[in-house]
């Protein structure tokens, strides 16, 4: 089983619509979690990071963590083109030399 | 401005003609590390350092080699490059080992 899955789409939705993305993980020993974007043609920049179970706000963007069925997800309201991209997941466990682990990312279109 | 930075941003080479890709950032950052990105594969890591003069194997270290003399650079040295490891690859760097901040990539072609 790998380690991080996460649905490579792509997913093409209407501006304005409510995005969801989703990540599954198989170490319970996982504790931080992050969202990374990447636009075409560029690195990845980090979007979004919680630790352990719950979840975060930024603006149009909520990230949710459920530990007990190791799923991650992160929502986009109000969806703008500029959100198109590829979103990526990353998972680290809690020592401090541990590496992340990169779900493939899921390519996001969103159409106006 | 806060950076990544990588040299060179494009690149084709011919199978065996040793090359470097150069990575350096301004934020005094000791965690850096190398990725390939892959389609379908997604980004696996190639080597990281933890330090100056600290170094290790990532995911796929194969065809690699990598040093760190000075905290701000972090060069990805291939000596003899193969047509599989045509890619682009990312350099990044964390005050942490989790957020890391990505270059903008180098695309290789080995042809």
């Amino acid at each position: 089983q790998k380690e991080v899955e996460q649905d490579p789409g792509p997913l093409s939705v209407p501006e304005g619509a409510i995005v969801s993305l989703n990540c599954t993980y198989s170490n319970s020993a996982f504790q931080y979690f992050m969202w990374y974007r990447q636009y075409s043609r560029k690195g990845p920049e980090l979007l979004m990071y919680t630790y352990s179970s719950g979840n975060k706000e930024d603006g149009r963007f909520t990230a949710q963590v459920d530990k007990s069925s190791k799923y991650i997800s992160l929502f986009i309201r109000d969806s703008q083109p500029s959100d198109s991209a590829t979103y990526l997941c990353a998972i680290s466990g809690q020592g401090g030399s541990e590496k992340l682990v990169f779900g493939k990312g899921t390519k996001l279109t969103v159409n106006p | 401005e806060a950076q990544v930075t990588q040299n060179p941003r494009y690149l084709i080479t011919v199978t065996g003609k040793k090359l470097t890709v150069t990575c350096s950032q301004n934020m005094n950052h000791e965690y850096m590390s190398w990725y390939r990105q892959d389609p379908g594969l997604g980004l696996r890591q190639i080597y990281y350092s933890m330090n100056v003069e600290v170094t290790d194997k990532g995911d796929v270290p194969e065809g690699y080699k990598v040093s760190r003399k000075e905290k701000r650079n972090f060069p990805l040295i291939l000596e003899s490059p193969s047509p599989n490891q045509t890619s682009l690859y990312f350099c990044a760097s964390s005050p942490r080992w989790r957020e890391q901040f990505f270059g903008p990539g180098t695309r290789l072609t080995v042809l």
